[in-house]
């Protein structure tokens, strides 16, 4: 039973336009979530997170917003770049516990 | 810090025989975390290490793959026998923390078992 899903394999968007990953989430226990991005051949990075007290976090070109009550996260990129092709995983916590990923979302972004 | 170490970064085995993966946490980081990364699944996590004493292995699939961490810099994954259902790519991380951002992945073993 897979608790955190990304129901988007793939995604695919045009240089300079908005870029959009959504996410669910199952656990109303879960209070922290985060986004990772993985290139080919590496692992996964962190890049944005954000606890349950809010309902948006932003850092340059990427925000991440939540929705509690639908139990539904997204990161938005904006302008996207060729460079944000990849991997993206959300992942979620609660206190005391370790990270639950989903299963991922490929990202190309198109010059 | 050079981060999390695998090796090797690529393993092609024959079904049926062991395969052991390596990894070396960042210096410091009291957790350690192996993942598994499949088209089907995602990133699963099989197992994880406090203080290299393990903690959940619920995520282990079957008797056949087993973990160690006889200390803090180093720690196994192994498969015995390996079955063609076990390619992947494994990854290891370790963290300060068991939860947050902390989380830092090695670059993973593409294991191949034909």
């Amino acid at each position: 039973d897979q608790q955190v899903k990304q129901n988007s394999p793939s995604l695919s968007v045009q240089e300079g336009r908005i870029s959009i990953l959504n996410c669910d989430y199952t656990n109303s226990m879960f209070d922290y979530f985060l986004w990772y991005k993985k290139y080919p051949a590496e692992g996964p990075t962190f890049l944005i997170s954000i606890s349950s007290i809010k309902d948006k976090n932003e850092d340059g070109r990427f925000t991440v917003f939540l929705n509690k009550s639908a139990k539904h996260l997204s990161l938005h990129i904006v302008p996207s770049q060729p460079g944000d092709s990849a991997v993206y995983f959300c992942a979620a916590s609660q206190t005391g516990n370790m990270l639950t990923f989903g299963g991922g979302t490929r990202l190309m972004v198109k010059p | 810090d050079a981060g999390v170490i695998q090796s090797p970064r690529h393993e092609v085995t024959e079904m049926g025989q062991e395969v052991t993966l390596r990894c070396k946490p960042i210096s410091g980081h009291d957790y350690l975390f192996w993942y598994r990364q499949t088209m089907m699944r995602g990133l699963e996590l099989l197992i994880y290490f406090n203080n290299n004493v393990p903690i959940d292995d619920s995520g282990m699939p079957e008797d056949r793959f087993s973990a160690k961490m006889p200390n803090a810099s180093f720690s196994t994954l192994k498969i015995q026998p390996s079955e063609p259902r076990d390619s992947a790519v494994y990854f290891c991380a370790s963290s300060p923390v068991l939860r947050g951002y902390g989380y830092t992945f090695g670059s993973g073993t593409r294991l191949t078992v034909v």
